[in-house]
């Protein structure tokens, strides 16, 4: 079957850096992406990777190695609005995103 | 950057009643969009996919009778949700895409609570 890991909550400090892990099984791959929701509102595109390597977008960037099933989204310099829920979705061979379950983040000062 | 537009933001209606929700593209031809739906503190859950001019593909477990989907131009796809119940309530949230691969551009989103 096809599937999204990623863990459920992680906390981290303002001014830090945190890393989001994301791993993927799916039926062929079209590529990567990872979207920021915050709690009530809906979904705000962050990234798509479909080449393996680092794509860096001011604070964030994102990492994919399609060889091992992986990304990972890296937050630099924290802030407060950081605070959210970071989704990560594989595009399989049909073109239909498989979406994990959300990793909720937690800026503390 | 493109821009979807989903409306209303928030409905309160009666059990029984049917409310209706849009989803539109403002610069850009959408040719699938999907309707998803979001429990409180759950992950987004496809409800249907919906192309330009064809019938809705519907999820498993998901009553094409009772959310009607229609797709009728390349830039408006509206949701209907019929004979709302209580357990209906919940945040629906639209995307689209000009094509295969593109990333999904969500609209705001409708809150949606049958009393």
């Amino acid at each position: 079957g096809q599937n999204i890991d990623q863990p459920t909550e992680m906390t981290a400090t303002e001014g830090a850096i945190v890393q989001i892990n994301c791993t993927y099984q799916t039926s062929g791959f079209n590529g990567l992406f990872w979207y920021q929701q915050h709690a009530g509102e809906a979904p705000t595109f962050l990234s798509y990777n479909v080449l393996d390597g680092l794509e860096e977008k001011g604070r964030f960037s994102s990492f994919l190695s399609r060889s091992k099933g992986y990304s990972y989204l890296l937050l630099k310099e924290l802030q407060m609005k950081d605070s959210a829920s970071y989704l990560c979705a594989a595009l399989d061979s049909n073109y239909q995103l498989i979406w994990g379950a959300g990793t909720k983040l937690i800026i503390k000062p | 950057g493109a821009v979807v537009s989903q409306h209303p933001s928030w409905v309160i209606c009666k059990s029984g009643t049917s409310v209706k929700i849009e989803c539109r593209s403002l610069d850009f031809q959408a040719t699938t969009m999907f309707w998803y739906r979001q429990f409180p503190k759950q992950s987004l859950m496809l409800m249907a996919t919906s192309n330009e001019g064809s019938k809705a593909t519907y999820e498993q477990g998901v009553e094409k009778d009772k959310f009607l989907i229609n797709h009728a131009s390349l830039t408006l796809s509206t949701l209907t949700v019929t004979s709302a119940h209580p357990e209906d309530s919940s945040f629906y949230i639209c995307s689209a895409r000009d094509r295969e691969g593109s990333p999904l551009h969500f609209g705001n989103g409708t809150r949606l609570t049958v009393t």
